[in-house]
């Protein structure tokens, strides 16, 4: 069974810097796309990016190119979605997703809420 | 980028048909056959529903159906029923090796 566990709600001032994660399990976690999608308060979704985590190979939306950064860690099967200073615009749902193929979402976590407020 | 054109809104009475349409342009939904449709109930995740126009992944209802015509594709849902109200989407693939969703459509069943 494909599972895609995220990391939990964070609470953050204008500023900081964070990291959240999503754990894949029951696949082949090297040779299958994940990536990130942004949900704003009441609003619809939002692609923001991918990696390959066999060969690190990373596209981003241009809405977000330069504002996050994508990673992952193969040997815990782990993908990274990494800010350097929050704004209280992110303030949103992040959700991780996997496929086989970078068009297409097969598996979705359970979402990573991310609070900004001074 | 701007997102795909969804209608806001539909809805439809059990056991009709309903139809959400999802325009986008040549460099996207036009270009390629990779679109997809997922479902979202309020405070879940979302669910893949359809995935290359047409193609229904294991376990989803043959209820739902997929196809594009152009620069607009289509999801379909016949037989409706109370469990499909929830928030939909549209995903293409772009010219960009990207994707984009559309702005979602909330489907209330009657």
């Amino acid at each position: 069974e494909v599972q895609l566990v995220q990391s939990g709600t964070e609470v953050k001032k204008p500023g900081e810097s964070l990291k959240i994660s999503c754990k894949g399990s029951g696949y082949s976690f090297t040779s299958h796309w994940i990536g990130w999608v942004r949900q704003m308060p009441g609003k619809g979704l939002e692609w923001m990016g991918v990696i390959y985590p066999d060969d690190s190979d990373t596209r981003y939306s241009p809405s977000f190119q330069g504002q996050v950064t994508i990673s992952a860690a193969k040997p815990i099967s782990t993908a990274y979605l990494q800010w350097s200073s929050l704004k209280a615009s992110d303030t949103a749902m992040y959700f991780c997703a996997v496929g086989s193929i970078l068009k297409t979402f097969h598996y979705w976590g359970q979402g990573t809420l991310v609070t900004v407020s001074s | 980028q701007s997102a795909l054109t969804q209608p806001a809104s539909v809805s439809g009475s059990p056991g009709q048909s309903i139809t959400i349409s999802c325009t986008g342009t040549s460099s996207d939904v036009g270009g390629y056959t990779y679109v997809s449709w997922y479902q979202q109930y309020p405070g879940k995740a979302p669910k893949l529903m359809i995935s290359e126009v047409s193609n229904r992944p294991s376990g989803i209802s043959n209820r739902f159906s997929g196809s594009k015509s152009g620069n607009t594709a289509s999801l379909t849902i016949s037989g409706l029923q109370a469990e499909d109200e929830a928030d939909y989407y549209c995903s293409s693939y772009t010219s960009s090796s990207t994707v984009i969703f559309g702005g979602g459509t909330k489907l209330t069943v009657l």
